[in-house]
């Protein structure tokens, strides 16, 4: 089983509907990170959370929201999709007692809005 | 602005050496991370550095220069396996991983 599980792995949608991606994790991990990726672009930090009670914006947050509801779980909503949010999305977990503070990725959440 | 430099695309052939190379500005420097990505799947971590220098992990080195704002990858006995992504990221003064687009390497027979 995959450490970092990302749900669902794909997704169609329209516009304007509701989405929530799921993130958890057994790696014991008290950083989690939201990124897209998109074609000829490099990954790009949506949301990030240090811990349970630390909730932080990444470059891109708007039209994003996220929730962290337990150290293991870190959720992605878009409130209201847009056809420029498809993209990759790839949850991330990090351990702040590493010191190379190397990132572990899930499968990635393939988003499609038309 | 911080900005992540890597060719787009690379071509080699199996059983060959490959060097993609990395240029970056930040806001300063805390380290810089390689990954690869094959098509659809995660990013693996693959290398750290954070002192100038060479570091070598097997077929793959890392080499870093701070002064020059300048980092490559070697690949050594390239394998089919081997055609990938190669993200080259760099950790900013606020911590910040700061990502380049990537090096799409195609291995050719």
């Amino acid at each position: 089983d995959a450490d970092v599980t990302q749900t669902p792995r794909n997704r169609i949608t329209k516009t304007g509907k509701r989405i929530m991606l799921e993130c958890s994790q057994t790696k014991g991990h008290d950083r989690m990170y939201w990124y897209r990726q998109d074609p000829g672009l490099g990954l790009r930090l949506i949301y990030y959370s240090f811990d349970v009670k630390d909730i932080n914006k990444g470059e891109i947050s708007d039209g994003y929201s996220v929730s962290r509801q337990a150290q293991a779980k870190f959720s992605l909503s878009l409130e209201s999709a847009i056809p420029n949010q498809t993209a990759l999305y790839f949850c991330a977990t990090s351990d702040s007692g590493r010191d190379t503070g190397e990132l572990f990725f899930g499968e990635g959440s393939r988003l499609t809005v038309l | 602005g911080q900005n992540i430099d890597q060719p787009t695309e690379m071509t080699a052939t199996e059983g060959a050496i490959v060097q993609i190379n990395c240029t970056y500005q930040t806001s300063g420097f805390n380290g810089l991370f390689w990954y690869q990505q094959h098509a659809g799947e995660a990013p693996t971590f693959l290398s750290y550095n954070v002192l100038d220098g060479l570091e070598e992990k097997g077929r793959f080195s890392s080499f870093l220069s701070r002064s020059k704002g300048y980092s490559y990858l070697l690949l050594k006995e390239l394998q089919m396996k081997d055609s990938a992504s190669y993200l080259c990221a760099v950790l900013d003064s606020n911590y910040q991983l700061i990502w380049g687009a990537g090096t799409k390497l195609i291995i050719k027979p």
